[in-house]
């Protein structure tokens, strides 16, 4: 069975540059989390869907941050415009059932210059 | 305000000892305690879990233990090997938003 990918492994950008995350999550799973880990901190919740719609997306930090999630497979999370804040790991994780423990892909590292 | 505390940013064990790591938690509607272990470059992989109401969960070398009502859960590794040297989080869940702690950082010393 294929695990959680993500796609790019590591984005540099400058800031005010847009910058588009991707996650496979492991086919047949309904639900599919993104979270951000800065350096030292704890991994953060960002958003969650189940299939192709946002169930929580209270951990969204402001409207600079898009997630969408295409026919209910893959996910991609967007940042425009870029800011130096923005920086750090970016993870995607998945899983057959709400509550049940969480697949996590390696994560995108996102630096803005 | 962070729900998940990780207060232990580091420890250090001697091969073939227990490894205790700690946690603690502030919201007590918290139904599900999950530890992940995390390798450089790697994302987190699942290890073990425990339900609210459970007190104990033993899985191998790895036993979660929770206290509900001291809020606190630990994870027992033993005996230590080399390889368990890794970071490991501790998340907490009340059925749908997973909150983790800022990790531990084991190593295991041969």
């Amino acid at each position: 069975e294929a695990g959680v990918t993500q796609f790019p492994s590591h984005s540099v950008i400058e800031k005010g540059q847009t910058v588009t995350l991707r996650c496979d999550p492991i086919s047949g799973h309904d639900n599919l989390y993104w979270y951000r880990r800065v350096m030292g901190k704890e991994i953060k919740f960002l958003l969650h869907f189940v299939k192709e719609s946002k169930q929580d997306e209270s951990g969204m930090p402001n409207n600079r941050f898009l997630a969408e999630r295409t026919g209910g497979t893959y996910s991609t999370l967007k940042v425009q415009p870029a800011e130096l804040e923005d920086s750090g790991v970016y993870f995607c994780a998945s899983s057959p059932g709400q509550g049940s423990a969480q697949h996590f892909g390696d994560g995108t590292r996102l630096s803005i210059l | 305000d962070q729900q998940v505390k990780q207060n232990s940013p580091s420890l250090s064990v001697q091969e073939g000892r227990i490894s205790i790591l700690n946690c603690d938690y502030t919201n007590s509607m918290f139904d599900y305690f999950l530890w992940y272990k995390k390798y450089p470059a790697e994302g987190p992989t699942f290890l073990i879990s425990i339900s609210s109401i459970k007190d104990k969960n033993e899985d191998g070398r790895f036993t979660v233990f929770l206290n509900k009502s001291a809020k606190h859960l630990s994870l027992h590794i033993v005996p230590s090997q080399p390889g368990d040297s890794a970071v490991y989080f501790c998340a907490a869940s009340t059925g749908n938003q997973f909150y983790f702690g800022t990790g531990t950082s084991l190593t295991v010393i041969p």
